[in-house]
């Protein structure tokens, strides 16, 4: 089986500080781990996968993510945020089994100009 | 190239009621993949089609069914409708990948609203 953590259910933060969100998975075999983000009333984007290779990943508008195998993470990190970034962020992990994907269960993001 | 399609995209129906959703992927996307999107259950992997066969079904009961047309096209039918299965409905797309694999970059539709009264 497979699971994906996420244990910042909401953050709130200041335009220009620093985000990292946590994500943290479970599963025995090779992982596929994305970040999804959905703005308010838009549809589901990706932000950036990591597939294999270079533990750091970039992705669009800034944001970066670290694969660390060894504490099954996937956190996703910005170095200042801006209030277009309040959103709701999904971890996602795919395994063996295809295009299934599991997520977390996301982390409300609010930034305050 | 235009992005993956659902329609419609709201619906509201009684219990009891069926219910069919269609997904237009993005061309050339062979996978259709379709998630329940709640605000209790967050989202869950519903199934996942490739070349009209089904590849992957989550844990959802037998009420939950779908197909793939040969143009890749997908359709999600909900029979016996109950006021739990209010939810969006999310249909993502994914291309074949280099090299003959499948990438697992899947890319989502805007979803479809149903409520059920």
């Amino acid at each position: 089986a497979q699971s994906v953590s996420q244990h910042n259910h909401h953050v709130i933060l200041s335009e220009a500080a620093s985000l990292e969100l946590g994500c943290n998975y479970s599963y025995g075999g090779t992982v596929n781990l994305f970040w999804y983000v959905q703005y308010p009333g838009q549809h589901l984007q990706l932000l950036l996968k990591y597939f294999s290779g270079d533990p750091l990943v970039k992705g669009i508008k800034g944001f970066e993510a670290e694969f660390i195998k060894s504490k099954f993470s996937f956190n996703l990190r910005k170095p200042s945020v801006q209030w277009s970034d309040t959103a709701e962020y999904f971890c996602a992990l795919a395994g063996n089994a295809g295009n299934m994907l599991t997520f977390g269960g996301g982390t409300r993001l609010m930034v305050k100009p | 190239k235009a992005g993956v399609t659902q329609t419609p995209r709201y619906l509201i129906k009684t219990r009891g009621q069926q219910v069919t959703l269609s997904c237009s992927p993005i061309s050339g996307h062979r996978s259709v993949s379709w998630y329940q999107q709640t605000p209790g259950q967050g989202l869950q992997f519903l199934f996942e089609y490739f070349s009209e066969t089904q590849r992957n079904k989550g844990n959802f009961p037998g009420r939950f069914s779908g197909r793939q047309f040969s143009n890749s096209r997908s359709e999600m039918n909900v029979s016996t409708l109950e006021l739990g299965d209010s939810a969006l409905y999310l249909c993502a797309s994914s291309a074949k990948g280099a090299g003959g694999t499948l990438s697992y970059e899947q890319y989502f539709g805007p979803g479809t609203r149903l409520t059920v009264t």
